[in-house]
């Protein structure tokens, strides 16, 4: 079993919706937790980096982790056509990452 | 912003060479990483690196070897390419400190034929 299990997708919403991407954990050793996105032959471009359980929202996004279920989950309101992107969660401790396997996201205009 | 470069983002090489992935990061950081991505696997870690000259094995280091002489040069080596490591490599990088997050370059695609 994997250690970050993520929710595989695709997945497929209009313009404007409201996104929601969902991973689960298995490690309670994890300390940190990330979302990265990735755009088609780009690299993984990091969105959010949380140590704490709660919410981080920065503009659109909004990360919120749940350390007592081990949930790990990224809002996006206002979807845009620009968010199609594979999106991956992560979780770290003592200096390793490990990835969950990616979600793919199309918001169609 | 931080800059990881990776020195080709396509490259085809032929079974049993000796293949060299180069990355240089411009923000003076201490950690480098090696990852391959395929499709279903997720990313794995092949190497890092916290120092000059020190390394460490990742998840799947068999096959590979790395090289880091000077700080902000990271270098991914096959020494004997085979099929089954056709793959996107990753490189990133990360500041001093076991939790700081990872910042990546766009990827070497690797095909072995």
């Amino acid at each position: 079993q994997k250690e970050v299990e993520q929710d595989p997708g695709p997945l497929s919403v209009p313009e404007g919706a409201i996104v929601s991407l969902n991973c689960t954990y298995s490690n309670s050793a994890f300390q940190y937790f990330m979302w990265y996105r990735q755009y088609s032959r780009k690299g993984p471009e990091l969105l959010m980096y949380t140590y704490s359980s709660g919410n981080k929202e920065d503009g659109r996004f909004t990360a919120q982790v749940d350390k007592s279920s081990k949930y790990i989950s990224l809002f996006i309101r206002d979807s845009q056509p620009s968010d199609s992107a594979t999106y991956l969660c992560g979780a770290g401790e003592a200096g390793k990452s490990t990835f969950g396997d990616g979600t793919t996201l199309t918001v169609k205009p | 912003d931080v800059k990881v470069t990776q020195s080709s983002r396509y490259l085809v090489k032929r079974t049993g060479e000796k293949v060299f992935l180069e990355c240089v990061q411009d923000m003076d950081h201490e950690n480098m990483f090696w990852y391959r991505q395929d499709p279903g696997l997720g990313l794995r870690l092949i190497y890092f690196s916290y120092d000059v000259k020190m390394k460490e094995k990742g998840d799947i280091p068999e096959g590979y070897s790395v090289s880091r002489e000077k700080k902000e040069r990271f270098s991914l080596i096959l020494e004997s390419a085979s099929t089954n490591q056709t793959s996107m490599y990753l490189c990133a990088s990360s500041s001093e400190g076991w939790d700081q997050p990872q910042h990546f370059g766009d990827g070497t695609r690797l095909s072995i034929l």
